[in-house]
This record gives structure tokens, C-alpha cells and sequence, in this order.
């Protein structure tokens, strides 16, 4: 079955600085891949998305590309912010056609914390 | 444009009694899908509600069920509570001008079980 594994956290940064999330994943075809947000207290926000290899998601400064060959789509953002503390979340959904198709698989999670 | 709206809020049950949660989806989306995320846990799927019929289960138990009424409007219901059913119950909703894949979240409904 699919399956998505992110790397353990929590992840502590000062404003400013690089961050890296990684997310590998496990599915069969061509699925799409997702990035959420979860702020404390609140539901989930789609952040981006890419819906073939080689693709990049973008949006408020994070980026994400899909590596078909590495199975791979992992978070990054050149300068984080204090507003960007939140729980970020690695997903995917199957490709057309097949019964997992716009069903999410989410990986566990990734608390940040970004201090000023 | 209304976003999807979860009620209630907060819920606390005990352990045997049975619980409905709503979710009323985004306007224009006909596709519903529940998912339970536990305490420090991604979510996990529960199903999907397409155009009133069930559109795929995840690993749960028959003790969840749902519905979707014609406004695309959904319940999930859970019978015998037990412990581990606590729980931040989400749903998304999808389709109409949407893209199938990218789904739009409730704010949720904490599920706590004594």
C-alpha cells in the first residue's frame, strides 16, 4: 500500500535560517504529492503541490520537488519566520484511475519551531 | 464562498456511547472524506463519500459509518467508543471546479473518550 515517511522532529530553527524537511514515499504509478500546514489549534492548509515528477510546488517561500527516481519530495524555505512555527505534513494521493485516488496517505509530521 | 465547516467543536463521550459527527462541504465540492488524526499523529483516512455513496474505506473498524445527504452535507458516526477513538475527527471536501486531488479541510472536531 502507499505509505509516507518524514523525518523525525521536531525541528528548532532561528528566524532566518534554512529549512529542510524530508519526505520519501511508497506508492505504485504516478501519485500526487502534497505539503500541509497545521497552525496550533486549526485544520489543516494545503501549503503546495506537484502532480508529476519533476514538478515544483510553491508557495509563501517553501518549495518542494518531486524526484521520482528518489521517491522523494522534501520542504525546503530559504529564510524562515517566526509565523512559520507549525506542524507540517508530507502527503500523497494515487493516480488517476486507481481506487487510492484522491484518498490522502500523510506522513506523521514535522513540528517546527522557529525562535526570533 | 463558504469553506467546510465541522460541528461541533469540542466533544466529550464515554466509553460505549455512540457519537455523530458533521461536516458540511465547501460550496460547488460533491466528494467528502473523513479522516481521524490522533494526538502527534498524521491523519489517517477513514472514507470517502461520493455523490452519496461510500467511495473507498481505510483500515477502520465497521463501528465507523457514514452518510452523505443530497446538499453533499456528511456524518460520521461512531458506535461503541472506545479509549483510542480520541481522537481530532477531519474532513475534506472536493470536486465541482476543484481538482480532484486538492482537498479542502474542516477545522475539525476533538473527540475525547472517558
Amino acid at each position: 500500500g502507499n505509505s509516507v515517511t518524514q523525518m523525525e522532529g521536531p525541528v528548532t530553527l532561528s528566524e532566518e535560517a534554512f529549512l529542510t524537511i524530508n519526505c520519501t514515499y511508497t506508492a505504485t504509478g504516478y501519485p500526487s504529492l502534497f505539503w500541509y500546514v497545521q497552525y496550533p489549534g486549526e485544520g489543516l492548509q494545503l501549503l503546495l503541490k506537484a502532480t508529476k515528477a519533476d514538478d515544483k510546488g510553491s508557495n509563501k517561500g517553501f518549495e518542494a520537488t518531486y524526484r521520482k527516481e528518489t521517491t522523494s519530495f522534501h520542504l525546503e524555505k530559504g529564510s524562515v519566520q517566526v509565523s512559520d512555527s507549525a506542524v507540517y505534513f508530507c502527503a500523497l494521493s494515487g493516480n488517476a484511475g486507481g481506487t487510492s485516488y484522491g484518498k490522502l496517505t500523510f506522513g506523521q509530521g514535522t513540528i517546527l519551531t522557529v525562535h526570533p | 464562498e463558504t469553506g467546510v465547516t465541522q460541528s461541533p467543536t469540542h466533544l466529550i463521550k464515554t466509553r460505549g456511547q455512540q457519537v455523530t459527527l458533521r461536516c458540511s462541504s465547501q460550496s460547488g465540492h460533491n466528494t467528502v472524506s473523513w479522516y481521524q488524526q490522533a494526538l502527534g499523529q498524521g491523519p489517517q483516512f477513514i472514507f470517502q463519500y461520493y455523490r452519496e455513496e461510500e467511495n473507498g474505506r481505510g483500515n477502520f473498524p465497521p463501528r465507523f459509518s457514514g452518510l452523505q445527504f443530497p446538499n453533499y452535507s456528511s456524518e460520521l458516526n461512531v458506535n461503541a467508543l472506545e479509549l483510542d477513538d480520541s481522537a481530532l475527527y477531519l474532513c475534506a471536501s472536493t470536486g465541482g471546479a476543484s481538482s480532484y486531488n486538492e482537498q479542502f479541510f474542516g477545522p475539525g472536531t476533538r473527540l475525547t473518550v472517558l
